[in-house]
């Protein structure tokens, strides 16, 4: 099973981009990259999902090298409510692993 | 649409007691998954179930942990007794599981919050 690796925190302020890396070296061929938040007392949900390239929605972008042995999580325009824990996955085949995941704090 | 249910939110036992956590996932959702979240760690998969079978139950404690779907929709697990490490946040989640399962997103509940003194 791959697994993720992350950095263990960050900080950002209002209205900046935020980056947040996930290395995955021995990502299979099958797997799908996935992140997910959390917010203190709650369960974690789903935000973006990709397999190569760029992948984009209301909420995030992420971007995947060729090799696939790496992922950015891009944040645009962060605020306050962003501030949480963000989770890089990779799954296939009804296997998932979730790391320590990345603590988000956006300061006014 | 409902989300996953999950109760009750909080419990507060002493070890070597009982206690049973219940999951009611999204209607429709073939897979459900059983998480048990340490204060400060991701969650940790226990028992995964795709309708009233298990899929993997690799990382359950299966000397005090158990877990069931009967009939394919709702789910209830237990710890018994209970120690102190088993102090966490237990999380229900379901998906679809249709074709590609590791493209489907997981749906995850609130959580109960168990405290063992």
């Amino acid at each position: 099973l791959a697994k993720t690796t992350q950095p263990i925190s960050m900080d950002s302020y209002e209205g900046q981009e935020v980056n947040i890396t996930c290395s995955h070296n021995n990502i299979a061929t099958n797997d799908y990259i996935t992140w997910y938040q959390q917010f203190p007392s709650q369960g974690p949900r789903f935000i973006i999902q990709g397999y190569k390239t760029k992948v984009t929605n209301e909420v995030a972008s992420l971007f995947i090298p060729a090799d696939r042995k790496s992922s950015t999580l891009s944040l645009p325009r962060v605020s306050l409510s962003d501030t949480a824990v963000y989770y890089c996955l990779v799954a296939w085949d009804f296997k998932t692993i979730f790391g320590a995941g990345t603590r988000l704090f956006v300061k006014a | 649409e409902a989300g996953v249910a999950q109760s009750p939110r909080y419990k507060i036992i002493e070890k070597r007691q009982s206690v049973a956590f219940w999951c009611n996932p999204i209607s429709g959702h073939a897979t459900l998954y059983w998480y048990q979240q340490i204060l400060g760690q991701g969650p940790k998969l226990l028992i995964q179930f795709q309708n009233n079978g298990v899929v993997d139950d690799s990382q359950l404690p299966k000397d005090r942990f158990s877990a069931e779907r009967l009939k394919g929709v709702d789910s209830t697990l237990k710890i018994q007794p209970a120690k102190l490490e088993d102090s966490a946040v237990y999380l229900c989640a379901s998906n679809r599981a249709g074709g590609l399962a590791g493209t489907d997103t997981q749906y995850f509940g609130p959580g109960t919050r168990l405290t063992v003194l």
